[in-house]
């Protein structure tokens, strides 16, 4: 089965520019996840979808971030206006999360590297 | 609040030896997951432990699960310079959420 996509890989930007990144889950996962994760350290949840609802935002620095799922499937995160912090690697993942299975594994993407100068 | 900690953060090995890297968390939880990470790639799945005494293996890699002691150690066999990697354990809460330890940077040197 396909893996889990996301776009751009690289994207350089100067501080106060706007993002989006994309990501589109495994076939059939309902659960989406988008992690920042800064050089030397572990993923950093910032927001979790099922299906095209929010689970949970609270990591999510809503001044600047947002994210959407629209219709379930795909998702896209946007930062407006970025940070010199907001520099690291957005990891989308997906998640079966089915009740049959009980693993909840998450598979990741390969991420986009955020260069903000 | 569910806490997750890993040791080493940093090792350095010769090919050949065997060692080990602990995960301890903080509260009950019935999953654990093991991810491996290359420099400049994302996470790989290695492992999904669910249940007290399991133990799985994969090549020169053994993990296992002691939910008594909330304990998972990845033990690494007669280490080869490919498994060179920073390792992650995370644990499953009720959310569905992991939360992640800080990583292991594991350094196998010829």
């Amino acid at each position: 089965e396909a893996g889990v996509a996301q776009s751009p890989r690289y994207k350089i930007i100067e501080k106060r520019q706007s993002v989006a990144f994309w990501c589109n889950p495994i076939s059939g996962h309902a659960t989406l996840y988008w992690y920042q994760q800064i050089l030397g350290q572990g993923p950093k949840l910032l927001i979790q979808f099922q299906n095209n609802g929010v689970v949970d935002d609270s990591q999510l620095p809503k001044d600047r971030f947002s994210a959407e799922r629209l219709k379930g499937v795909d998702s896209t995160l946007k930062i407006q206006p970025a940070k010199l912090e907001d520099s690291a690697v957005y990891l989308c993942a997906s998640s079966l999360n089915s009740f049959a299975s009980a693993i909840y594994e998450q598979y990741f993407g390969p991420g986009t590297r955020l260069t903000v100068t | 609040e569910l806490k997750v900690e890993q040791n080493p953060l940093f090792l350095s090995m010769q090919e050949g030896k065997n060692y080990t890297i602990y995960c301890n968390y903080s509260t009950t939880s019935d999953r654990l997951y093991w991810y491996r990470q290359d420099p400049g790639k994302s996470l790989e799945s290695l492992f999904v432990l669910l249940s007290n005494g399991a133990v799985k293996q994969e090549g020169r890699l053994m993990a296992s699960l002691d939910t008594k002691a909330r304990l998972s150690t990845l033990h690494i066999t007669a280490a080869v310079h490919d498994l060179s990697a920073t390792y992650f354990c995370a644990v499953g809460d009720s959310n569905y959420q992991l939360i992640w330890g800080a990583g292991t940077k594991l350094i196998i040197k010829p």
